[in-house]
Formats: C-alpha cells, sequence, structure tokens
C-alpha cells in the first residue's frame, strides 16, 4: 500500500540551527502538508502545498519556516534558526485530487529535539 | 479561532464493550469530518470519514454527524485491547486544512 515516507525519524540539533525534515508523499496525491505535534499537545496544522505554491498557512508558520518542493517527488519543511519551542513531532501528510472529502495520509512522523 | 472539543478521558471500557466518543466544533461551514487512531509515538491513522448527516457503519466503527448540533461522534463495538489508544476528531471547513480536537484516551481492559 502507497504511504508517505519522512526522514529523518528524529533528529537533534542545536538551539539556532537550521533543520530540514524531508518527506516523499503519495506518488499521486497533488496536495500537501505539514503538521506538528507538541509532547501532549493536540496536532496543529503549519502549512499546505498545491501546484507548487503555498496554498494555506497557519500563525506558527512564520518567516523561520519554508516548504519546498525541489523536485517530482520530495517535500521538504526548513527550520532557519531553531527555537527550544520548535521540539516536536512533525508529521507530513498528503491528499488526492477529485477527491471532495479529501482525506489526508500521514507519514510516520520527524522527532526533532532542539536542545 | 476555530475549536474541536474533545473529552480528553481516558474512557475505560471492557473488552467486548461499545466505546463511545464525542467531539464539538465550532466552525458552521465545517464541511467534512474525520476520525483518526493515534497510538502512543505514532502517526495518525485515519479510521474513517463522514460529510453527510446521520450514520456511516464501517466495520466495528461507526461514525455519525449532527450538523445542526455541531457534533460528531464514533462508536466502536466489540472493543479490543488493540483499540486502546488515542482518537483523534479532526473537522475541514472551506480549504485543506484539517482543525484536530484534542483526543479521547481510550483504554480497552481485558
Amino acid at each position: 500500500e502507497p504511504e508517505v515516507t519522512q526522514t529523518p525519524s528524529h533528529q537533534v540539533t542545536q538551539m539556532g540551527q537550521e533543520v530540514i525534515l524531508r518527506c516523499v508523499p503519495i506518488s499521486n496525491h497533488l496536495y500537501f502538508y505539514w503538521y506538528r505535534q507538541i509532547l501532549g499537545q493536540k496536532v496543529e496544522f503549519l502549512v499546505s502545498f498545491y501546484n507548487n505554491e503555498i496554498s494555506e498557512k497557519s500563525e506558527i508558520f512564520d518567516d523561520q519556516f519554508s516548504v519546498e518542493r525541489p523536485d517530482g517527488s520530495n517535500f521538504t519543511l526548513k527550520i532557519r534558526s531553531t527555537k527550544l519551542e520548535d521540539s516536536a513531532m512533525y508529521f507530513c501528510a498528503s491528499s488526492p485530487e477529485g477527491s471532495g472529502v479529501r482525506e489526508l495520509f500521514f507519514g510516520e512522523g520527524s522527532r526533532l529535539t532542539v536542545l | 479561532q476555530k475549536e474541536v472539543e474533545q473529552n480528553s478521558g481516558p474512557l475505560s471500557v471492557p473488552e467486548g464493550a461499545i466505546a463511545s466518543l464525542n467531539c464539538t466544533y465550532s466552525d458552521r461551514g465545517s464541511q467534512s469530518f474525520f476520525w483518526y487512531r493515534q497510538y502512543s509515538g505514532k502517526s495518525p491513522e485515519l479510521i474513517m470519514f463522514i460529510y453527510s448527516n446521520g450514520d456511516k457503519e464501517d466495520g466495528r466503527f461507526t461514525a455519525q454527524l449532527n450538523k445542526a448540533s455541531q457534533y460528531v461522534s464514533l462508536l466502536i463495538r466489540d472493543s479490543q485491547p488493540s483499540d486502546s489508544a488515542t482518537y483523534l476528531c479532526a473537522v475541514r471547513a472551506a480549504g485543506n486544512k484539517l482543525t484536530f480536537g484534542g483526543g479521547t484516551r481510550v483504554l480497552v481492559k481485558p
């Protein structure tokens, strides 16, 4: 069964460092998303991406964050200068076009620990 | 602020019983509703979705939607210990994003 894959599964970084989280969405999906979940808290929307541009973003997704689809398969989230409060599980998700319901399929997540 | 509210639990049910989970949402423009299951340390896994008022059944799971009351529920029949997890309600209004509730933790006791 097709799945969303994410790398790395866990990254530890120092505050102020740049981090890139990578995702390979399901191949025939055209909508891509990043969500995050701080330990013990809700799953929070960060950004959605369609047709090579951001379609929606949350207040969390400030200038420190950026997304890119550098080729036909990868979808990346970059955090330019990490803060302690960026420590969380980051989930990539994708959904198919043509589905009015447009259910999301999540990857296994990348755990980011900022020291 | 569009909110999705769930009782955090834990909801403790004996094996074989029915677990009933509830979710309310604030945005009347919400169009589709999702239930995800999340095991500790894992990603959300889609159980089912519903977008019309009424009931929708899929195996041991039944989702119920009442848009007038802004209420969606999930019933798990014949609960198994493997159903022990956190159940997330998610709502889509206009646009692409899902707004998640905080989840209800379910414990199924053998």
